[in-house]
C-alpha cells in the first residue's frame, strides 16, 4: 500500500526552462511536507518542506506547492541548472509522528 | 543541521554472514532512523532508535534480522543478519535537528552488495 506516489519515474528537461515534479498522498491527516534531492552515492538532502497551513512555500528557485484538496504537491525549479540532476523524492509525514514515508522518486536529467 | 558520520560507504559480504552499519552525529538527539533503499525503490523506515530503550520496528522488519543498538545520544549501529542477496541495499541513518524540527538530515549511505 504505497501512502506516497510519485508517478513519474524520470524527467528531463531542458537547462533554463521549469522543472515540475509532482507527488501525490492518500492520507489526508499528512500535515507536512518535505522535498529531497539525492546524488549517487550521497544520502538524500533536504530541498524545501511546507505545512498544511500553507499553499504555497519559495527558497530561491524551488517552490512547492501543496493542494490539499487534491492530496498532491509539487516542487518547481526554475531555472533548471545542470547540478538539479539527481533523483527527488518526496516525504511526508505528522507533527508530533518524526517518521518520513517517502514517494518513490523522480530522476531529473536537465539537458545542457 | 547535524552532520552525520556512516560507515562503510560500501560493501560486498558473503551469504550468511553479518554486518554492522555504524552512524555517528555531531549533536546529541533523541532519535535515530534507519531507512533500507533497495534498488529502484523508495527508502522505507526500518526501525527508530531511542537511546536507552529498544527500537521499534516497522512491519516487515523484525530485530532477529536487523538489530539495533543505541548506546548514547550521538551513536548507533545497525547489524544486518544472516545477509542474502535480497539484502542488497542502501542503508541510511537520518536524524531530526535538534535545533530545527521537521529538519532531517541523513548519512551518506551504505551500499550493501551480498553475493
Amino acid at each position: 500500500d504505497q501512502q506516497v506516489k510519485q508517478n513519474s519515474p524520470s524527467l528531463s528537461v531542458q537547462e533554463g526552462r521549469i522543472s515540475i515534479l509532482n507527488c501525490d498522498y492518500t492520507n489526508s491527516m499528512f500535515d507536512y511536507f518535505l522535498w529531497y534531492k539525492k546524488y549517487p552515492a550521497e544520502g538524500p538532502t533536504f530541498l524545501i518542506s511546507i505545512s498544511s497551513i500553507k499553499d504555497k512555500n519559495e527558497d530561491g528557485r524551488f517552490t512547492v506547492f501543496l493542494n490539499k484538496s487534491a492530496k498532491h504537491l509539487s516542487l518547481h525549479i526554475v531555472p533548471s541548472q545542470p547540478g538539479d540532476s539527481a533523483v527527488y523524492f518526496c516525504a511526508v509525514t505528522n507533527f508530533g509522528n518524526e517518521k518520513l514515508t517517502f514517494g518513490t522518486g523522480t530522476r531529473l536529467t536537465i539537458i545542457p | 543541521s547535524a552532520v552525520i558520520s556512516q560507515k562503510p560507504s560500501r560493501d560486498i559480504c558473503q551469504r550468511g554472514t553479518s554486518l554492522t552499519i555504524q552512524c555517528q552525529v555531531d549533536s546529541q538527539v533523541t532519535m535515530m532512523f534507519w531507512y533500507r533503499q533497495q534498488p529502484g525503490q523508495s527508502l522505507t523506515l526500518i526501525a527508530t532508535a531511542n537511546q536507552g530503550s529498544e527500537a521499534t520496528y516497522e512491519s516487515g522488519f523484525v530485530i532477529d534480522k536487523f538489530p539495533i543498538s543505541r548506546p548514547n545520544l550521538t551513536f548507533s549501529t545497525l547489524t544486518v543478519s544472516n545477509m542474502s542477496p535480497e539484502d542488497s541495499s542502501i542503508y541510511l541513518c537520518s536524524v531530526e535537528d535538534p535545533q530545527d524540527r521537521m529538519d532531517y538530515t541523513f548519512g551518506s549511505g551504505t551500499r550493501l552488495t551480498v553475493v
